[in-house]
């Protein structure tokens, strides 16, 4: 059974920093793209970030480019999200997800983490 | 990147059909034949109910359809029942990036 599980949420400060990880199981980790959305509170959902089956391309929304940074450790089937200069506007649950893609083109994402919740707040 | 625009709400009857528009652009649902369509129960992660415009992954009922028409890609939910009551999101490729939808709440009355 697929598993995705997101960690390393939780309260920061605005203009701080927050790692975020996703621990997958069940799948062969380093053959698929992943990716990450969010969800802010009561609000609907928001892609993030993209990242190939190597690592060697990675893709952003506006919204966070620059300021986020997408990565993985195929030997620990491990993703993860470093996300810095974080405003309050960046408040969500965070999800990861895995992707059936081919050079950055995603047929689709499935199936998503529970997710991890991060609050920018002073 | 401006998100796809749902109707807010939509409801129905169990039993009845109701369907759920996805408008984008040019650049996005115009353009590819990427949308899928989840399914978002509250408190949960999103499921997968459509891909590739009209396709259903391994598992999910065929009382869900999609189609597209132009800019315009829509999810059409048949035989309606109270599990259906759910938020649900379409979501396109947009050259490089991706865009979901604004989200439609499906009432079942």
């Amino acid at each position: 059974e697929v598993q995705l599980l997101e960690s390393g949420g939780g309260l920061v400060q605005p203009g701080g920093s927050l790692r975020l990880s996703c621990a997958a199981s069940g799948f062969t980790f380093s053959s698929y793209a992943m990716t990450w959305v969010r969800q802010a509170p009561g609000k609907g959902l928001e892609w993030v970030s993209l990242l190939s089956s190597s690592g060697g391309n990675t893709y952003y929304a506006d919204s966070v480019k620059g300021r986020f940074t997408i990565s993985r450790d195929n030997s620990k089937n491990t993703l993860y999200l470093q996300m810095s200069s974080l405003t309050a506007e960046d408040t969500a649950i965070y999800y990861c997800g895995k992707g059936s893609c081919t050079n950055g083109v995603c047929i689709w994402f499935d199936p998503w983490g529970q997710g991890t919740l991060v609050t920018v707040s002073s | 990147q401006s998100a796809l625009t749902q109707p807010a709400s939509v409801s129905g009857s169990p039993g009845q059909s109701i369907t759920i528009s996805c408008t984008g652009t040019s650049s996005d649902v115009g353009s590819y034949n990427l949308v899928s369509w989840y399914q978002q129960h509250p408190g949960k992660a999103p499921k997968l109910l459509i891909y590739e415009v009209n396709r259903w992954p391994s598992g999910v009922s065929n009382r869900f359809s999609g189609s597209k028409s132009g800019n315009t890609a829509s999810l059409t939910i048949s035989g309606l029942q109270a599990d259906d009551e759910a938020d649900y999101y379409c979501y396109s490729y947009a050259g490089g990036r991706y865009v979901f939808g604004t989200g439609t709440q499906v009432a079942v009355l």
